[in-house]
């Protein structure tokens, strides 16, 4: 089973909202992530949990906040963010990169809207 | 600067031909390569990934690695008018994260 879930698909919040997205991977890994991805664009990066610990924070504004609760779960949660923050937000997995191979699983993604 | 460079395409293939995606790294350390598929509005598919010299076949599509030229490539035989979608090729970051190319828009025209 090579699944990473996540909710919500869509997401349309104003700039003053608090909300938060949700990925769950069942796969036994010790690795998971945020990227951004703009139309267009590659996936950009924005945190690595390893062993639900951050080990990268690519100087992602703290308007985003991401939670690892364990191993399974991942969140961002999301405050005051602004137009340009609209993206799809892609979650991934992988086993925790000790060797020469650690493909990431993506999720499906959540279509965020900031109006 | 780690970088991963593609041609941006698009590449238009006709059904049934052989599709040649290419790109090159500039990180000599990264170990490993990975092709995603991408379907307009949808989220990145891991198809190949490959970690040693030479070729990795899996059904139709052929991953090939050249350390020495810093060059990875994906081919797709017997294209077909779903394989239309965006390759992004990516390398593997000295922590786990990947570097990714900006994309090959393929075509394939029935």
């Amino acid at each position: 089973d090579t699944e990473v879930t996540q909710t919500p698909k869509h997401l349309v919040m104003g700039m003053t909202n608090k909300k938060s997205l949700k990925c769950e991977q069942h796969m036994g890994h010790r690795a998971m992530y945020w990227y951004k991805q703009k139309a267009k664009k590659p996936p950009e990066l924005m945190f690595v949990y390893s062993y639900e610990k951050l080990s990268i924070n690519e100087s992602v504004p703290s308007r985003f906040s991401p939670e690892c609760p364990n191993s399974s779960l991942l969140n961002l949660h999301l405050h005051a963010l602004q137009p340009e923050d609209s993206a799809l937000y892609l979650c991934a997995s992988s086993q925790a990169p000790t060797g020469p191979s650690y493909e990431q699983y993506f999720g499906p993604g959540t279509r965020l809207t900031v109006t | 600067q780690k970088e991963v460079e593609q041609n941006s395409g698009p590449l238009s293939v006709p059904e049934g031909a052989i599709a040649s995606l290419n790109c090159t790294y500039s990180d000599r350390g990264s170990q490993s390569f990975f092709w995603y598929r991408q379907y307009s509005g949808k989220s990145p598919e891991l198809i190949m990934f490959i970690y040693s010299n030479g070729d990795k076949e899996d059904g139709r599509f052929t991953a090939q690695l050249n350390k020495a030229s810093q060059y990875v490539s994906l081919l797709i035989r017997d294209s077909q008018p779903s394989d239309s979608a965006t390759y992004l090729c990516a390398g593997g970051g000295s922590q786990g994260n990947l570097i990714f190319g900006k994309g090959t828009k393929l075509s394939v025209k029935p």
